[in-house]
């Protein structure tokens, strides 16, 4: 078990351009969330997933943004036409259906709109 | 809703001095709590949550914290710290029903020697 993994760790884009992150989840974790986080902030919650179906979404998620976890199992987040204000760390974290209470967290994508 | 408050932004402290942070939080049904560690650069670690029973909950690293239903806190203590300890700690609820965590705005711990 090598815990959430999220790639990339950073990325820097151009205003404009479209994004896509990827959250690798603790195998047999069915439920997957994203959260964003920015400067001296606590982490949004944006989404979340169990198995392939998304059950929630934050009216932060604006429709730039989408979510997919076609399989049950990785999930990717992609942001479409990049702000600057969308410049964050996004955080993936799972937890297992009958311990939701206990969700792992990646180390997180810093991106960077410039 | 549920809300958290963090009510310091940062705590300077001495090694090997106790330490409380605070946490308060609103809400009109029943939550679960946590607090989350997070080092530079890093995702989030828990440190202890508070699901139901003892209101005395032991987490990792030498960290306790009290749940006070009636004072609606949840604070984080811990009797001794090391600068090891010098990181941003999180306050969080959750409804039981979910999962998605509400977190404070965080409190920046600084240990110095």
């Amino acid at each position: 078990d090598t815990g959430v993994s999220q790639d990339p760790r950073h990325k820097i884009t151009k205003r404009g351009q479209n994004v896509t992150f990827r959250c690798d989840p603790i195998s047999e974790h069915n439920r997957l969330y994203w959260y964003r986080q920015t400067l001296g902030q606590g982490p949004e919650f944006l989404t979340y997933f169990q198995n392939e179906a998304q059950l929630e979404k934050s009216r932060l998620l604006s429709d730039r943004f989408s979510a997919e976890r076609p399989k049950g199992s990785f999930s990717t987040l992609e942001i479409q036409r990049t702000e600057q204000g969308d410049s964050a760390m996004y955080l993936c974290a799972s937890s297992h259906r009958d311990r939701a209470s206990e969700a792992f967290f990646g180390q997180g994508t810093r991106l960077t709109v410039v | 809703a549920q809300s958290v408050t963090q009510l310091d932004s940062q705590v300077p402290v001495f090694e090997e001095a106790p330490v409380e942070l605070r946490c308060n939080y609103s809400s009109s049904v029943s939550v679960y709590l946590f607090w989350y560690v997070q080092y530079p650069n890093q995702g989030l670690q828990l440190l202890l949550k508070y699901l139901s029973g003892s209101t005395l909950v032991k987490g990792i690293n030498g960290f306790e914290a009290e749940f006070n239903k009636s004072q609606t806190s949840f604070h984080l203590r811990k009797p001794s710290v090391h600068i090891s300890d010098t990181a941003e700690y999180f306050c969080a609820v959750c409804r039981p029903s979910q999962g998605n965590l509400i977190f404070g705005k965080g409190t920046k711990l600084s240990v110095k020697p």
